[in-house]
């Protein structure tokens, strides 16, 4: 079993919809959650990262954390072309990262 | 928050010869140094990370070498290419908590 499992997609939807990106971890011991975005022939960019369970917001971005379920996700409102990228989730363990596969988003014009 | 060089951009080096990928640091001091490979449509594979000058962790044997000559630096080595070393090369920084990474803009390694 993976150490973090994300839906590869793509997930294609229209400009202005609302996405959801999740992933899920199986490891308790995760300490800080992060979203990456990146474009094609890029290196990832940090949007957002938390440390708590509950809501973090930044502009269209909210990043949500349930440790219980041990499941995170990235709500991005009023999505747009400019957002059609891969998104990757990671969590930490002190000095190491475990990253998601990612999952490739289209939002089309 | 960090910035991080990497170079060449992109390489095309035959099978057999040597390599050395160069990642610089800035806009911190002590940071943890990561070297990723993302292969195409693939997640990122953790290959050596560094918490200090001359300290090197290996994840996954091969024949690709790591080191930390200085604070800020992190060079990626062969001492012979392989088709299968093909790929884009991600060099990252985290800071002394560790709490999130940033990366560098890659570089993309094409062996033939």
């Amino acid at each position: 079993q993976k150490e973090v499992e994300q839906d590869p997609g793509p997930l294609s939807v229209p400009e202005g919809a609302i996405v959801s990106l999740n992933c899920t971890y199986s490891n308790s011991a995760f300490q800080y959650f992060m979203w990456y975005r990146q474009y094609s022939r890029k290196g990832p960019e940090l949007l957002m990262y938390t440390y708590s369970s509950g809501n973090k917001e930044d502009g269209r971005f909210t990043a949500q954390v349930d440790k219980s379920s041990k499941y995170i996700s990235l709500f991005i409102r009023d999505s747009q072309p400019s957002d059609s990228a891969t998104y990757l989730c990671a969590m930490n363990n002190f000095n190491k990262f475990y990253f998601g596969s990612g999952t490739k988003l289209n939002v089309k014009p | 928050s960090q910035t991080i060089h990497q170079w060449p951009a992109t390489l095309v080096q035959p099978v057999g010869s040597p390599l050395s990928l160069e990642c610089t640091v800035e806009g911190t001091s002590n940071p943890n140094l990561y070297w990723y490979r993302q292969a195409a449509g693939r997640g990122l594979q953790l290959l050596f990370y560094s918490v200090g000058i001359g300290q090197i962790s290996s994840e996954v044997p091969q024949n690709l070498s790591a080191s930390r000559p200085q604070d800020r630096q992190f060079i990626l080595s062969s001492k012979k290419l392989l088709l299968s070393d093909s790929g884009f090369y991600l060099c990252a920084s985290a800071g002394g908590g560790a709490e999130t990474q940033y990366f560098g803009p890659g570089t993309r390694l094409l062996v033939l």
